[in-house]
Formats: C-alpha cells, structure tokens, sequence
C-alpha cells in the first residue's frame, strides 16, 4: 500500500475553509484515495475518496492533480463540530496485500472560536 | 438499521485473564475487521475477514484470535491479556474490496492491569 504523509495538526477559525493535503509519492496507478474523519471517542467515518481530479459531496471536495503524488481535502466554512481527525488513505482495490486499510497518524484539526 | 454494534464499551481485565470482544453488523457485509488504537496513533488492523469462514491476520494479530462463524458476527479473543493490550478496540464491516466505504462501531476501550 502507498505510503501516505500528512500534517500533524491544523488549527483554523470558525468560518474558514481548510484544505488539509497529503502526499503519496508511490502511489500505483490502480489505487483510490480515500478520506475518514474520526470524532473523539468514536470510530472513524467515510468522508469522500476518488481517483483524479476533483470530487465534491455535502461535506467536502476532494482535489487530487494530474500526477496523483498528492491530494487535498477541503473543507468548507469549517465549524466547530469539525474539530476531529482527519485520515489519508491510498489503497488498490485490487492489492495483492488483501483487505488492509493503513490509517495512519492523521491530522488533527482544531476549529475555534 | 444498528449498523456495527460493539460490545462492551469499557472492560478492565487483570493480566492473564482472557476475554471476548464482541462485534456485531446487520447490513449484510461480507468484509469485517478489526483495528486498535492507541493514544496519539492511528488505527492498526488486527485481523480481517472477507467472508464467513475465512479471516486473516493484519498488521498486530499477535496476542489475538478471530472466527468468522455468520456473515453478522466477528469476536475479537484476547488469550491472555497483557498490559500492551490496553487499548481502543474498533470493529468495521464494508460491502465490498477494501476501499468500500467502511463503517465503524463505537469501539472498547480495555484497560489491563
């Protein structure tokens, strides 16, 4: 599986978009981009994943450019329930590894006031 | 719909003694597995399963056992606890390959003393 590198932390203001980018150099040509977001003491949720270009649901964009190597997550007018943390994931639905999601450290995103 | 349910939530355990994590799912997912985290970490798989019958080991397995007896169910078993065990449990399902979109139940947090 790619391996995948992400900030630590973010902080942002009420209001504000944040785009949160993570790199993966080594990713193969068969593999998706995938983002969860983990509340505390709860267990991660699906957000939005795609392959190229850019896709948009009801609560995100994802970009991803031409060469793949990275991709952001956008989140727009941030608010304070959005304070979590925020997991890249690069797998192959195809991958010879079998079922196995590398979630990584992520980035922790702190929304104030 | 329950989703994935997840039972205990909280269970402290005496070095040694062993126990079952329960996990359960009612939307018909063929895929579950399951992951630990620790504070300040990502989510590290322990083992996985495709389908009723068949699991295999992910990235920690070691210190744990799994079954896959109904496409519903997916205990966890600790054979003998040890402090390192001391842990966020969390249980997943999916429909399909690995980059379903997986769902996640609300986690154990063990504690071994």
């Amino acid at each position: 599986l790619a391996k995948t590198t992400q900030p630590i932390s973010m902080d942002s203001y009420e209001g504000q978009e944040v785009n949160i980018t993570c790199s993966h150099n080594n990713i193969a040509t068969n593999d998706y981009i995938t983002w969860y977001q983990q509340f505390p003491s709860q267990g991660p949720r699906f957000i939005i994943q795609g392959y190229k270009t850019k896709v948009t649901n009801e609560v995100a964009s994802l970009f991803i450019p031409a060469d793949r190597k990275s991709s952001t997550l956008s989140l727009p007018r941030v608010s304070l329930s959005d304070t979590a943390v925020y997991y890249c994931l690069v797998g192959d639905e195809y991958s010879n590894s079998g079922y196995a999601l590398n979630f990584g450290k992520g980035t922790s995103l702190l929304v104030t006031p | 719909n329950a989703g994935v349910t997840q039972t205990p939530k909280f269970q402290v355990l005496k070095t040694g003694q062993s126990m079952t994590l329960q996990c359960a799912q009612d939307m018909n997912h063929e895929y579950m597995s399951w992951y630990r985290q620790d504070p300040g970490m990502g989510l590290r798989l322990i083992h996985y399963s495709v389908g009723a019958g068949i699991t295999d080991q992910g990235e920690v397995p070691n210190g744990y056992n799994v079954s896959r007896s109904t496409t519903e169910d997916f205990p966890l078993r600790l054979l003998s606890a040890a402090p390192s065990q001391t842990s966020v449990y969390f249980c997943a399902s999916s429909f399909g390959q690995e980059l379903a979109e997986q769902y996640f139940g609300p986690g154990t947090r063990l504690t071994v003393t």
